[in-house]
């Protein structure tokens, strides 16, 4: 199973928007609504931002969201804060066999 | 408070075994399926391997499978990760994560440390 096709970095000023993308297959992105996006911070363990495409977990700031379109999700953040920059991961139900897949990760960088 | 706490890792030979464990708290262990995922250093996240909550049903990476096996003993509160015939390339922090909501890793734990190296 390959990981999901994620640009390795993205950046934007503080209050300014970045979009990341995650791209896979019919068989795991485009086959299901069951996309989700991490969070994590140098040296520390991931935090889950978005689950099932949009939904947020409680106490996620709604300044995270998500969607898809076909076989590429989308995370959006929104009025980037210094405290965002970290590294995003993507993953995928990707069925009975496979069972889960994750992207290649992005750096988002607050300039 | 949600608590996921890995132990179990060090330095192994090729070849060699370990087993890890995720000690939980916070939750009734049993109602949820249990995931184990890697990173290794600077790379990205892979999923391992997972558990349902009663145990009846796992699942494996390739990249693992016949090597790794998975369990828990929902009595104890522990998730377990039997590792043989280990590789340089199995060299990685490895977490523990609950599968608290669908097809996704609502709480992971802080990850433990496997070096395989002569």
């Amino acid at each position: 199973q390959s990981a999901l096709t994620q640009p390795p970095s993205a950046s934007g000023s503080p209050g300014q928007s970045v979009t990341i993308s995650c791209t896979g297959t019919s068989g795991d992105v485009g086959g299901y609504d069951y996309v989700s996006w991490y969070q994590q911070h140098p040296g520390k363990a991931p935090k889950l931002m978005i689950y099932e495409v949009n939904k947020r977990p409680s106490g996620v700031p709604d300044r995270f969201s998500g969607s898809k379109s076909g076989n590429t999700a989308s995370l959006t953040v929104s009025g980037l804060q210094a405290e965002d920059e970290a590294d995003y991961y993507c993953s995928s139900y990707a069925g009975s066999n496979n069972f889960y897949v994750f992207g290649t990760g992005t750096k988002v960088t607050v300039l | 408070e949600v608590q996921l706490v890995e132990s179990g890792g060090g330095l192994v030979q090729p070849g060699g075994s370990l087993r890890l464990s995720c000690a939980a708290s916070g939750f009734t262990l049993s109602s949820y399926w249990m995931h184990w995922a890697r990173q290794a250093p600077g790379k990205g996240l892979v999923w391992v391997s997972h558990i349902k909550g009663d145990g009846t049903s796992t699942g494996y990476a390739d990249s693992v499978k016949g090597r790794f096996t998975i369990s828990r003993d929902n009595a104890k509160n522990t998730v377990y990760l039997q590792m043989n015939s280990l590789r340089a390339e199995d060299t990685a922090v490895y977490y523990c994560a609950r599968g608290g909501v669908p097809a996704s890793l609502d709480y992971w734990g802080q990850g433990t440390l496997v070096t395989v190296s002569s």
